[in-house]
């Protein structure tokens, strides 16, 4: 079974400035997705970046980039230049590329990084 | 697209008692998932739906849970004699054929008293 591990509860940024929240994960399996989710306070969990297993490119979406480390089981988000709407949790998720009837479709979570984003 | 909703988005029961939640989920999206997220952590999967079978289920999901998606569409969830462990957020997700990411709905918060 796959696992995925936060080590950092809570984060805290200035405006303006760049943090990265850490995640890493553990898999048998070659091929799969990793996400970055963010879930503001009682709003809905939206997608922030996703990155394929097999992309040696890290993936970037405006001021949101990861490091992919596919051999350390290791993929970060960096958010450049914070604004106070990136308060948030964040979540890190895998989600397996095998080819099994349901067993591929399921996200596993971590249990988030608490970002803070200070004046 | 109007976003995956969930109803009711608060719900608060005695334990004991039955609840029944609803997804509707993105439409022309076949796939449908579940998940139940507790204080401090991340969600856990419970069930997926490819239209209307349910390929898979948790663990997770006790006997005292069932869910259903009847034509395809929408989907419930239904806790049977609720107890305090079952206090949580749960969550749906839709997304399309294929490996398209997930769309998640505001979630129902579960409160036993």
């Amino acid at each position: 079974a796959q696992t995925v591990t936060q080590s950092q509860p809570e984060m805290s940024v200035q405006e303006a400035e760049t943090v990265t929240l850490s995640c890493t994960y553990d898999t048998s399996e070659s091929d799969y997705y990793l996400f970055w989710y963010k879930q503001p306070p009682s709003r809905q969990m939206i997608l922030v970046i996703r990155q394929e297993a097999y992309k040696q490119q890290n993936a970037t979406e405006n001021r949101f980039s990861v490091n992919f480390q596919k051999a350390a089981k290791s993929f970060s988000l960096k958010i450049s230049d914070s604004q106070l709407g990136d308060a948030a949790m964040y979540f890190c998720a895998y989600r397996s590329l095998r080819f099994y009837t349901g067993t591929a479709s399921k996200l596993t979570f971590g249990t988030g990084t608490r970002l803070q984003v200070t004046l | 697209d109007t976003g995956v909703s969930q109803n009711p988005r608060h719900k608060i029961t005695k334990r004991g008692q039955n609840v029944t939640f609803r997804c509707d989920p993105i439409s022309e999206h076949n796939r449908l998932y579940w998940y139940r997220q507790t204080l401090g952590q991340g969600p856990e999967f419970l069930t997926y739906f490819q239209n209307e079978a349910q390929l898979e289920k948790s663990r997770l999901l006790s006997d005292r849970f069932s869910a259903e998606r009847p034509k395809g569409s929408f989907s419930t969830l239904e806790i049977q004699r609720t107890e305090q462990g079952d206090s949580a957020m749960y969550l749906c997700a839709s997304s399309p054929q294929g490996w398209q990411p997930q769309h998640f709905g505001d979630g129902t918060r579960l409160s036993i008293l």
